[in-house]
């Protein structure tokens, strides 16, 4: 089975732009999770999405958004970007959410 | 809320040495554990997992026990490997059946020759 994927794999923009970033689940996978990884902050909890919908939320601004289509991908999108969301966003899939969730190889954001 | 707390790092070790990671953890309920492993430039690879009190945990060599009167998920390895140099992270989800988990800080293991 392919693992979870995610595009692009680097990214730069600047402050005040916006960025959405993919991330593909294991087959047969339906719930997705996101993740912020700082070298501050180390790794924090963004939202999960299951069957389309967020089903839980971590403590980010409302400019950090995401979706999840039917064939269970799912988007995050940061709008007015901020020096401060440099990260590594990880993706993590899991069957139904309450099982063990495997991460993607993550997507490395620069904002300048 | 839930918490978990490793020794901070680096650990720097020889070959064959004989490898702990600390990990304590502050969750209600009956949380399940996990140990992640992060290599340069790459995400988050599940090492092992326990999800009940006096479970092992073991994969490659490493090994942990959910420890719950201690509330702890050591990790351990009797023999490293220059090839397991990479940073570890102790997480867990609770108990209340969402995938939400809570990460520790990571602890960086650097194995010399």
């Amino acid at each position: 089975k392919a693992g979870v994927t995610q595009t692009p794999r680097y990214l730069i923009k600047t402050r005040g732009q916006q960025v959405t970033l993919s991330c593909s689940p294991i087959s047969g996978h339906r719930s997705v999770s996101w993740y912020q990884q700082t070298p501050g902050q180390g790794l924090q909890f963004l939202f999960e999405y299951f069957s389309e919908t967020q089903r839980n939320k971590g403590n980010f601004p409302g400019r950090f958004s995401g979706r999840q289509f039917s064939n269970s991908r799912s988007e995050m999108n940061v709008s007015t970007l901020e020096l401060g969301d440099s990260a590594l966003y990880l993706c993590a899939s899991s069957l139904r959410g309450k099982e063990t969730q495997y991460f993607g190889p993550g997507t490395r954001l620069l904002v300048l | 809320g839930n918490s978990v707390t490793q020794m901070e790092g680096p650990v720097t070790l020889s070959e064959e040495a004989f490898l702990t990671i600390n990990c304590t953890y502050t969750a209600t309920g009956y949380p399940s554990l996990f140990w992640y492993v992060q290599y340069p430039g790459e995400g988050l690879q599940l090492l092992l997992k326990a999800t009940k009190a006096d479970d092992k945990g073991s994969n490659k060599g490493f090994e942990a026990t959910y420890r719950k009167e201690t509330t702890s998920f050591h990790l351990e390895k009797g023999s490293v490997q220059v090839s397991d140099s990479a940073v570890y992270f102790c997480a867990l989800s609770d108990s209340s059946g969402y995938s939400t988990l809570t990460f520790g800080k990571g602890t960086m293991l650097l194995v010399s020759p």
